[in-house]
């Protein structure tokens, strides 16, 4: 079977960091993906990993280990907006192949 | 503006209705998805197509049909099998390993 491990909630305040981790047993792997919901929305996707290491896009950075089959997201300089849920996805498979989702973390952003 | 359109954005269904939800794309992408997503729930895979004319079926498939007539759109049939259809369902598209979502269509039952 498919599962991705992520925490159901977490709660950070307006201009800490806050680390998501993620830990996946998939049936295949080709990389790892985040994405990000606000209650009622489309998921819109953040970043996406499919070698060993950390990407950094602005405030947002992602990191895998493929060996560890685990990865995080970091929010770092936390603004209210940045309230919602955050889902890792694995791509089974390269180009254009459905995700495997986790079932999101809550990120709550306090003042 | 590019991107994937579903209507109706809240739909009603009543007991042995089939219902379709629609979802159009302008972004030219040859892969379409449907998702379903429960409260405090991931999304999971109703049914996917690759290209037109052929679509593949995801982990949740039954009580669901689609069809891909055109590139542009990926329409998907709730049917009276569906004994639990009340969710939120997700259309996507992908450029290669990216997927972008419509805003989402809210099924009830009546």
């Amino acid at each position: 079977g498919q599962s991705l491990e992520q925490p159901s909630e977490v709660t950070a305040v307006e201009g800490a960091i806050v680390q998501i981790n993620c830990t996946y047993q998939t049936s295949g792997f080709y990389g790892l993906s985040w994405y990000q919901q606000h209650d009622g929305g489309a998921p819109t996707f953040l970043s996406y990993n499919a070698l060993d290491g950390l990407e950094e896009t602005g405030r947002f950075s992602s990191f895998l280990s493929r060996s560890d089959s685990y990865g995080y997201l970091l929010l770092q300089e936390l603004q209210m907006k940045d309230s919602a849920s955050y889902f890792c996805a694995v791509n089974r498979n390269s180009g254009n192949t459905p995700l495997v989702f986790g079932k999101g973390t809550r990120l709550s952003v306090i003042a | 503006d590019g991107g994937i359109t579903q209507s109706p954005k809240y739909l009603f269904r009543k007991e042995g209705q089939n219902v379709t939800l629609s979802c159009e794309q302008n972004l030219n992408h040859d892969a379409m998805y449907w998702y379903r997503q429960d409260p405090g729930q991931g999304l999971r895979l109703i049914y996917y197509s690759q290209i037109v004319n052929d679509f593949q079926k995801g982990d949740i498939a039954e009580g669901y049909s689609v069809s891909r007539e055109k590139k542009e759109s990926f329409p998907l049939t709730v049917t009276s099998a569906q004994k639990n259809p009340t969710a939120f369902y997700l259309c996507a598209s992908s450029d290669e390993n990216i997927q972008y979502f419509g805003a989402g269509t809210r099924l009830s039952v009546l």
